[in-house]
């Protein structure tokens, strides 16, 4: 499997509080994601790297930012959090081949509740 | 990345083959064709991964007709643990902004 862990692996938090999570990879892939998945839905884009210090928004960025200071390490901030993003927070990385492939592999999820 | 649709959801039973189809009628010239399944309370993972043709691994298959504006996903003889959600994403991680947009998938349910 590839090398990528998040933490924590669970956090309950009031509303109001920032909350940072952390997804780190050991495999030096050039892409990082941030998704959130809610109950009985699919995952959804929050933000996006395409290299260190270079991020984008992606579907659902709003109440959310993120940093990436060095390759291996992506932080997802919820600058004041809210009970709407109560959720599981998925971190994915994924590498060019050269040939336009995509190969993305997921981190184990961080189960977030937002009382 | 090109829009994909899915059925929502689908039964089969344990022996059985199940094929999923994906249409991306906008699919670019660079794009490949990735499906992922994902568990309950796991994240997803590669299943298998596609250009044109026909690509088969140990896991599954992948039929992809000339015209690439659709695909199907097929599992052979399933089990009830390939009950999942199978999502199908279409794309070129070449270009600059790449994101990785999911669906909403497919929830296959097996049964005994």
């Amino acid at each position: 499997d590839a090398g990528i862990t998040q933490s924590p692996r669970h956090k309950v938090t009031e509303t109001g509080t920032p909350v940072t999570l952390r997804c780190h990879q050991t495999e030096n892939h050039r892409y990082m994601y941030w998704y959130r998945q809610d109950p009985g839905h699919g995952l959804r884009l929050i933000h996006y790297s395409y290299g260190v210090k270079d991020t984008d928004k992606g579907e659902v960025s709003d109440g959310y930012s993120v940093s990436r200071s060095k390759t291996e390490d992506f932080l997802l901030t919820l600058e004041s959090a809210t009970s709407s993003q109560t959720s599981v927070y998925f971190c994915a990385i994924s590498e060019s081949t050269g040939t336009g492939q995509l190969d993305a592999f997921f981190g184990p999820g961080t189960r977030l509740t937002v009382l | 990345l090109a829009k994909t649709t899915q059925p929502i959801s689908m039964d089969s039973y344990e022996g059985q083959e199940v094929n999923i189809t994906c249409s991306h009628n906008n699919i670019a010239t660079n794009d490949y064709i990735t499906w992922y399944q994902q568990f309950p309370s796991q994240g997803p993972r590669f299943i298998i991964q596609g250009y044109k043709t026909k690509v088969t691994n140990e896991v599954a298959s992948l039929f992809i007709p000339a015209d690439r504006k659709s695909s199907t996903l097929s599992l052979p003889r399933v089990s009830l643990s390939d009950t999942a959600v199978y999502y199908c994403l279409v794309g070129d991680i070449r270009n600059a902004g790449n994101m990785l947009t999911f669906g909403g998938g497919t929830r296959l349910m097996v049964k005994p």
